[in-house]
């Protein structure tokens, strides 16, 4: 089936260091979703792009939809310990699929 | 507000017993899915629903069914479980409004087939 190729799998980092992470894929995706997954918790969204060439921001958080509808990135700034969790990509095909294709996740750990 | 809730939290069964996890949506929304989480391979998808008496298999269907009454409900039920069924499992629903598939996720139930 389709793929999302997420990286870094996990990312050891300090308190206060910028993060970026990137999907990719090989399809051509109509959407982008980043979730984020708390210990013991389930995913929460945490931004939506729609448009190609999209960047949107929430709070210390910006994400970009790639020009080439292949990929998109993740940003995270000034980096706090309630970061830590999972973060994952997901992507729908087309308008009106109504599955998603889900990244593998990155593990962000962040050292005091 | 509303919501999805799964449950229970944590299950502990034995291998052969058939388990039964359930999910409840209040958003009224047509698609449920369900997925397993491991690790190394994210989230994978087992069942889902468009609407009420519909059901499809999802990348990894072997051994779980679904069934789905009313709008609400989807529960997933392993038939005879393996130890291979440990995972964590989580229970998503999300509508089509305006073309985009925004899925909203439980809190997940860890089940440990023992």
């Amino acid at each position: 089936g389709q793929q999302l190729n997420q990286s870094p799998q996990s990312m050891f980092i300090q308190e206060g260091e910028d993060v970026s992470m990137n999907c990719t894929s090989s399809s051509i995706f109509n959407t982008w979703l980043w979730y984020k997954q708390d210990p013991g918790e389930g995913p929460v969204l945490l931004i939506a792009l729609y448009k190609a060439g999209e960047l949107t921001s929430n709070g210390r958080l910006t994400a970009q939809f790639g020009i080439t509808r292949k990929d998109s990135f993740l940003n995270i700034s000034a980096s706090i310990p309630s970061d830590v969790g999972i973060y994952f990509c997901a992507g729908q095909l087309f308008q009106g699929a109504q599955k998603l294709v889900f990244g593998q996740g990155t593990r962000l750990t962040i050292n005091p | 507000d509303a919501e999805i809730t799964q449950s229970p939290r944590h299950k502990i069964t034995e291998t052969g017993r058939q388990v039964t996890l359930a999910c409840h949506q209040t958003w009224n929304h047509n698609n449920m899915f369900w997925y397993r989480q491991d690790l190394g391979h994210g989230l994978r998808l087992i069942h889902y629903s468009y609407g009420v008496q519909d059901t499809n298999k999802g990348e990894v269907s072997d051994g779980y069914s679904v069934s789905r009454s009313n709008t609400e409900d989807l529960p997933l039920t392993l038939e005879s479980a393996a130890s291979s069924q440990t995972s964590v499992y989580f229970c998503a629903s999300s509508d089509q409004a305006q073309g985009f598939n925004i899925q909203y996720f439980g809190a997940g139930t860890r089940l440990s087939v023992l």
